[in-house]
């Protein structure tokens, strides 16, 4: 199995521009999550995903989107890159709402 | 007061010391605890899981859950430098609630 995937592994975005993180997991879980984490304030959850077709904000939603048609894949879309947006971001899937959470290996990406 | 309090250090020990990594929290729901080692520029892997309280051991890694004074730790024995990382907790009530991560504490073991 090869867990949490994601895409790309890096990026550099030039602000007003837009992109797509890509998720996909493959252990069949229904819940994914999808966080920012920059130097020392931990992780911050974007939204989430309790099964295909359902998603919810979660602490810091503004500036992005999700959609989840697949149980498979989770993207994340960046409508109008602004430098605040500047951040790794980890995709996570867990087999329920309260279990441990399996990260992908992170995007990191750069708004200038 | 915040839900999860975790020291962000960092902390840094000689090769082969005890190591003993703390979060407080204050929902007394919490009953499923878990801990995340973090390598630079790498995303967070599951260590240990435990619930409710007690301890479990796993290898070098000991993991022990207070309820009753609110407070997790995690134990490293004989560190070694392969165990530098950032180190976070997370706990979760149960049921439909999310899952809440502490900040991490980074570690670095010295050879």
């Amino acid at each position: 199995n090869a867990g949490v995937t994601q895409t790309p592994k890096f990026r550099i975005l030039k602000i007003g521009q837009s992109m797509t993180l890509q998720c996909t997991q493959d252990m069949n879980h229904n819940y994914m999550y999808w966080y920012r984490q920059d130097p020392g304030m931990g992780l911050k959850l974007i939204y989430y995903s309790v099964g295909a077709g359902i998603t919810d904000k979660g602490e810091v939603p503004n500036g992005y989107n999700v959609s989840r048609s697949t149980t498979e894949d989770f993207p994340l879309r960046l409508e109008l890159a602004a430098p605040s947006q500047t951040s790794v971001y980890f995709c996570a899937s867990s087999p329920w709402t309260s279990g441990e959470q399996y990260f992908g290996p992170g995007t990191r990406l750069t708004v200038t | 007061q915040k839900e999860v309090e975790q020291d962000p250090g960092p902390l840094s020990v000689p090769e082969g010391a005890i190591v003993s990594l703390n979060c407080t929290y204050s929902n007394s729901a919490f009953q499923y605890f878990m801990w995340y080692r973090q390598y630079s520029r790498k995303g967070p892997e599951l260590l240990m899981y435990t619930y409710s309280s007690g301890n479990k051991e796993d290898g070098r890694f000991t993991a022990q859950v207070d309820k009753s004074s609110k407070y997790i730790s995690l134990f490293i024995r004989d560190s070694q430098p392969s165990d530098s990382a950032t180190y976070l907790c997370a706990m979760s009530a149960g049921g439909s609630e999310k899952l809440v991560f502490g900040k991490g504490t980074k570690l670095t073991v010295n050879p």
